[in-house]
């Protein structure tokens, strides 16, 4: 079974710190997403990597960076931490073709920023 | 651009009736279309897609769904539910030609009541 796993299930953060989410998935997989979830909102794209070194925007990327220095693992950065930044965030992977496969989610790590 | 319309936002349901949850699409081309569930405070894991081939696709856990291109919908059924289907359901689309990532509706939480 493919296995994605997020750092922590639960964080809370002050405003203005830097804050790092960790994602790790264990089936070598190409792709790899950082999504953010808020009610009502569904699921919107931070960003995604298809490739070490390589990441692309997504749809909402403004106040996070990402770094994907191995192919297991897959970091998203808030360089300075806001409250409305308080949400449920979500790691995904996907083994090749990012239009037609399945994607792989962690368990996701709720974020709140006082 | 493509779009995804979830338009219930909770759908209560009493224990072994039928259920279908609605979605329909906004694309001028093509689209592969995905079903994902996410049980309470778990991630994400996918119940079904449509590539291509029959427009009635079934998945897991006894869920089906039907892609109809004219009415651009591909609605989730299931002929009778179980209070273990109680979970937030996501559908999302993907281009196939496009930026090869999905979009993903606003989510629709289903209640089945004993």
């Amino acid at each position: 079974d493919v296995k994605v796993t997020q750092s922590s299930r639960y964080l809370v953060k002050r405003t203005g710190e830097k804050v790092f989410l960790e994602c790790v998935q264990d089936m070598d997989h190409e792709n790899m997403f950082w999504y953010r979830q808020d009610p009502g909102l569904g699921l919107r794209l931070i960003y995604f990597s298809y490739d070490v070194k390589m990441k692309e925007k997504g749809d909402i990327p403004e106040g996070y960076s990402v770094s994907r220095e191995k192919k297991e693992r897959f970091s998203l950065i808030l360089e300075s931490a806001s409250t409305n930044q308080t949400s449920m965030y979500l790691c995904a992977s996907s083994p090749g073709d990012r239009r037609t496969d399945t994607q792989y989610f962690g368990p996701g790590t709720r974020l709140t920023v006082l | 651009a493509q779009s995804v319309t979830q338009l219930d936002s909770q759908v209560p349901v009493f224990e072994e009736a039928p259920v279908e949850l609605r979605c329909n699409y906004s694309s001028s081309v093509s689209v592969y279309l995905f079903w994902y569930v996410q049980y309470p405070n778990q991630g994400l894991q996918l119940l079904l897609k449509y590539l291509s081939g029959s427009t009635l696709v079934k998945g897991i856990n006894g869920f089906e769904a039907e892609f109809n291109k004219s009415q651009t919908s591909f609605h989730l059924r299931k002929p009778s539910v179980h209070i273990s289907d109680t979970a937030e359901y996501f559908c999302a689309v993907s281009d196939p030609r496009g930026t090869y990532k999905y979009i993903f509706g606003t989510g629709t939480r289903l209640k089945v009541l004993a």
